[in-house]
């Protein structure tokens, strides 16, 4: 089974609109750490957001929230009132106990893009 | 600047003609760790190490070597390159705290990878 399923290739959403992408994991540990990145067109890996297992609180920076769900082990990005230059893919991961190696598992990846 | 820096960026080369792609990083992490990304299938580990002189591999480590003689460097090495290991590579580095906490990988830019 997949680690982390993103099940939306691409997305395409209008300027100042909210929009959610999907990440599903599946892990037995109780300890764990989710993850987005951004990757604009220019290649490079974006820090977005960290939950962890145990918060209780959805994380925010910005306009950014992780909608996260442990019973339905989902971890959605929000990201509020979107720009033009929100347009680029977007990756969930989850990081799970592996003593030493600080392993991120990545899904496939949703390609966002802002229509102006 | 904190960063993670790769070269080259860009590569195109023959089918068996080795090459390395240097990744220096100026945090002082522990951990270093090399992925591959290619479409559909999102990023996965090739090699990590946890200190100098300490890696081991990650997911997909066929075809590939690394070093670490220094903590800041962290070479990923094709011996003989096939065309199946074209990509788009990327260095990574973080602090080391056992596995699932939220410490965030910061990537390197990335370099892209043409075997002919």
């Amino acid at each position: 089974a997949q680690k982390i399923t993103q099940t939306q290739p691409g997305m395409f959403v209008q300027e100042k609109e909210a929009v959610t992408l999907d990440c599903t994991y599946d892990t037995s540990d109780q300890s764990y750490g989710l993850f987005w990145y951004k990757q604009p067109s220019s290649g490079e890996m974006i820090f977005l957001i960290y939950q962890g297992s145990y918060d209780e609180q959805n994380a925010t920076e910005g306009r950014y929230s992780l909608n996260f769900q442990k019973a339905r082990k989902s971890a959605n990005l929000v990201i509020s009132a979107s720009q033009l230059g929100d347009s680029a893919m977007y990756f969930c991961a989850m990081r799970e106990k592996d003593f030493g190696n600080e392993k991120l598992t990545f899904g496939t990846g949703t390609r966002l893009t802002i229509i102006p | 600047e904190a960063q993670v820096t790769q070269n080259p960026r860009y590569l195109i080369t023959v089918t068996g003609k080795k090459l390395t792609v240097t990744c220096s990083q100026n945090m002082n992490h522990e951990y270093m760790s090399w992925y591959r990304q290619d479409p559909g299938l999102g990023l996965r580990q090739i090699y990590y190490s946890m200190n100098v002189e300490v890696t081991d591999k990650g997911d997909v480590p066929e075809g590939y070597k690394v070093s670490r003689k220094e903590k800041r460097n962290f070479p990923l090495i094709l011996e003989s390159p096939s065309p199946n290991q074209t990509s788009l590579y990327f260095c990574a580095s973080t602090e080391i705290t056992g596995g699932s906490g939220a410490n965030v990988l910061t990537f390197g830019a990335g370099s892209r990878l043409t075997v002919l």
